[in-house]
């Protein structure tokens, strides 16, 4: 089955730019969705079909994928962006489901 | 505004059956996929499988033979069975709206059920 690794934590210093790379086989071919959670809290989406963001969610949140790496990137990081960050696909076929990444924890320094 | 609310038993002795169900408010039932993710407690999350409106269902390969969805469209509920339950499926269950579109992402979440199997 498809796998989607992710790195467990990232740290950046507020008002700079954080990027959290979701890397899979050729994913860029694929359509992947990023997902923001804080504790205690049911996730939300931020980023779909790659590049695209639901409404409400700032510009400072974007998405790129090529290749083998998906990345989402954090622009002017605040306190309030740490969360858990996962990555999420939909792998196709005669039985298809669907693949979250590990997560990524990003902390405000 | 699409709400999903969710309720069911959060205490399961092993082998016993875990029953969830998720209310739909303020959305069609009929035109999205309704899906079901866990997350252990300190990890991450898993996705569970997703029903449509007419019942048609897919489910993660390795939860397959003991899960079982189902949509009640006359309330807009749907629900999830896994049976023979053991400590490790202890986790929040989430359900979620899966968007009418090819890779369906998840844009409205329930608040989470935490369920626990401890004997």
């Amino acid at each position: 089955s498809y796998v989607l690794a992710q790195p467990p934590s990232v740290s950046v210093a507020p008002g700079k730019t954080a990027s959290i790379p979701c890397r899979g086989d050729n994913i860029g071919s694929q359509s992947v969705h990023w997902y923001q959670q804080k504790p205690g809290q049911a996730p939300i989406l931020i980023i779909f079909y790659n590049r695209d963001r639901p409404s409400g969610i700032p510009e400072r949140f974007s998405g790129s994928a090529a290749g083998d790496t998906a990345t989402l990137t954090i622009s002017r990081v605040d306190a309030g962006d740490e969360a858990d960050y996962y990555c999420q696909v939909w792998d196709g076929g005669i039985d298809p489901f669907s693949v979250f990444g590990g997560g990524t924890k990003l902390s405000v320094l | 505004q699409v709400q999903l609310q969710q309720w069911g038993a959060g205490l399961l002795k092993p082998s016993e059956t875990l029953s969830l169900t998720c209310a739909v408010y303020g959305a069609s039932f009929s035109d999205y996929y309704w899906t079901w993710i866990r997350q252990p407690p300190g990890k991450g999350l898993e996705w569970i499988g997703e029903i449509n409106h007419s019942g048609g269902a897919n489910y993660h390969p390795s939860l397959k033979s003991r899960v079982t969805m189902s949509v009640d469209t006359s309330k807009s509920h749907f629900s999830l069975k896994m049976t023979s339950v053991t400590a490790a499926d202890t986790a929040v269950y989430f359900c979620a709206r899966g968007e009418p579109t090819v890779a369906h992402p998840f844009d409205s979440w329930g608040q989470g059920t935490l369920v626990t199997v401890s004997s």
